[in-house]
């Protein structure tokens, strides 16, 4: 099946560790997304690619940092500069040009 | 910066009723997409309908349609002959073609009362 998958789901990390979450397409679509979720937030973009080894940061890229070095791949490494890391993490990916996302079935991170 | 506005964080409607869900958008560009999405207690995002800037005629899929007001920045969502199903959080999105840049609003949350 094509689609995208995020991976852990869950995912529990202490407090000063820095976690990477996995995002991983066989869409063959271009451009990939980062979005951060939290209650009454709305989705908000951190970080997004357009191209392989290319991407531009969003609008609360602080704490986060990001690789694209496979059209397929667009893992997010969640820092301890973060300061409030839990949250739910949706990834993205589209067709260039303008048409819709498509979505992973997110991951829930937690800092303890 | 272009932004996304949902001024209903949350609606309420009976069942087999309709009910519209209000967005507005800023954006100084001229060729944009607009979409709605739902996302369930699952918390999937689903793409509902999507429209194109330079499209004069209102989206429709099935049950639901948009009323897009290009002058106005306004996309508001239909929800026609409401079913329990379509209870769930609903977002606008907007993209310029420009940057491939996806805008999210805060969402609406819709109940559906049997």
């Amino acid at each position: 099946d094509g689609g995208i998958t995020q991976s852990p789901k869950y995912l529990f990390r202490k407090e000063g560790q820095n976690v990477t979450l996995s995002c991983e397409q066989n869409l063959n679509h271009d451009a990939m997304y980062w979005y951060r979720q939290d209650p009454g937030q709305g989705l908000r973009l951190i970080y997004y690619s357009q191209i392989v080894n290319d991407f531009q940061k969003g609008d609360i890229a602080e704490g986060y940092s990001v690789s694209r070095e496979k059209k397929e791949s667009f893992p997010l490494t969640v820092t301890s500069a973060q300061k409030n890391p839990t949250a739910f993490y949706l990834c993205a990916s589209s067709m260039w040009g303008a048409t819709e996302a498509f979505f992973g079935q997110g991951t829930r991170l937690t800092v303890v | 910066a272009q932004t996304v506005t949902q001024s209903q964080p949350e609606m309420s409607v009976q069942e087999a009723e309709t009910v519209t869900l209000s967005c507005t958008y800023d954006t100084s560009e001229s060729d944009y997409y607009l979409f709605w999405y739902k996302q369930p207690p699952s918390r999937q995002m689903i793409l509902v309908i999507r429209q194109e800037a330079y499209k004069q005629q209102n989206a429709t899929e099935n049950r639901f349609s948009v009323n897009f007001q290009k002058a106005a920045k306004s996309f508001s969502l239909k929800i026609s002959d409401s079913q329990l199903g379509d209870a769930a959080m609903y977002f606008c999105a907007y993209r310029t073609s420009r940057d491939d840049k996806i805008i999210f609003g805060k969402g609406t949350r819709l109940h559906i009362l049997p």
